[in-house]
């Protein structure tokens, strides 16, 4: 199984600071299909889970431009330009190019 | 839209049946999933169904666990039999467009199962 590892486990940050979450897996994530299956979910307290990005770098629609994603092959990070306070919340990476697999979380929060 | 119904308290070794109802998309042409989450814990994949009907479990689950559709219905289950303690969590389902092997792009509001004596 492909673990997924993301650092760190909680981020406190000041409202309108940047912040940057890492994750790793184990194995190389690019498909035999050429396309990198990794996905960055935001659960807010209380909530449903909610895609973000997915293949790496692609936002989904609705979401502000505020997220980004970027990496390759291993390693990978999702960014906040600067934080909100509708940001709080757990954030989960996902990968999809083996049977899929959900990081361990970062909880972000508001210094 | 997606609303998981089902959930509730059952005994070790019982039975529950989780449905999905789906709105806005036709859940045979689409990715779904089901998704678990113990209390104060992470995401934790259960099942998988793609349009073509091939289906996935994780491998605590395979045996136990059954995922099917109604298309009639518009529905997704996940039939869950011989039921542990471990399995206690709310079951999320997912899917639609543009899920796939990008995991759900859409989710329900769960539904908790809680599995005691």
């Amino acid at each position: 199984d492909v673990v997924m590892t993301q650092s760190p486990l909680s981020l406190p940050v000041t409202l309108g600071q940047p912040a940057s979450i890492s994750c790793r897996s184990s194995q190389s994530l690019v498909h035999s299909d050429g396309n990198t299956y990794l996905s960055w979910f935001q659960q807010r307290p209380g909530q449903s889970p909610r895609r973000l990005i997915y293949k790496v770098s692609n936002r989904d629609s609705g979401v502000p431009d505020r997220f980004s994603g970027s990496g390759s092959g291993t390693d990978f990070t999702l960014k906040i330009s600067g934080v909100e306070a509708e940001d709080v919340g757990v954030y989960y990476c996902m990968q999809g190019t083996y049977w899929p697999s959900f990081g361990g979380g970062t909880k972000v929060e508001i210094k | 839209q997606l609303v998981e119904s089902g959930g509730g308290l059952v005994q070790p070794g019982g039975s529950l049946r989780l449905s999905c109802v789906v709105s806005g998309f036709t859940v045979s042409n689409n990715y779904m999933t089901w998704v678990r989450q113990a209390p104060g814990k992470g995401l934790e994949w259960v099942s998988l169904i793609y349009s073509s009907g091939n289906t996935g479990y994780a491998d605590s689950m395979r045996g136990r666990f059954t995922i099917s559709r109604d298309n009639s219905k518009n529905t997704l289950y996940l039939q869950m039999n011989s039921l542990r303690g471990e399995d206690t969590a709310i079951y999320f389902c997912g899917g639609g467009p543009n899920s796939g092997n990008s995991g759900p792009a859409s989710w329900g509001q769960g539904t908790l199962v809680t599995v005691s004596s």
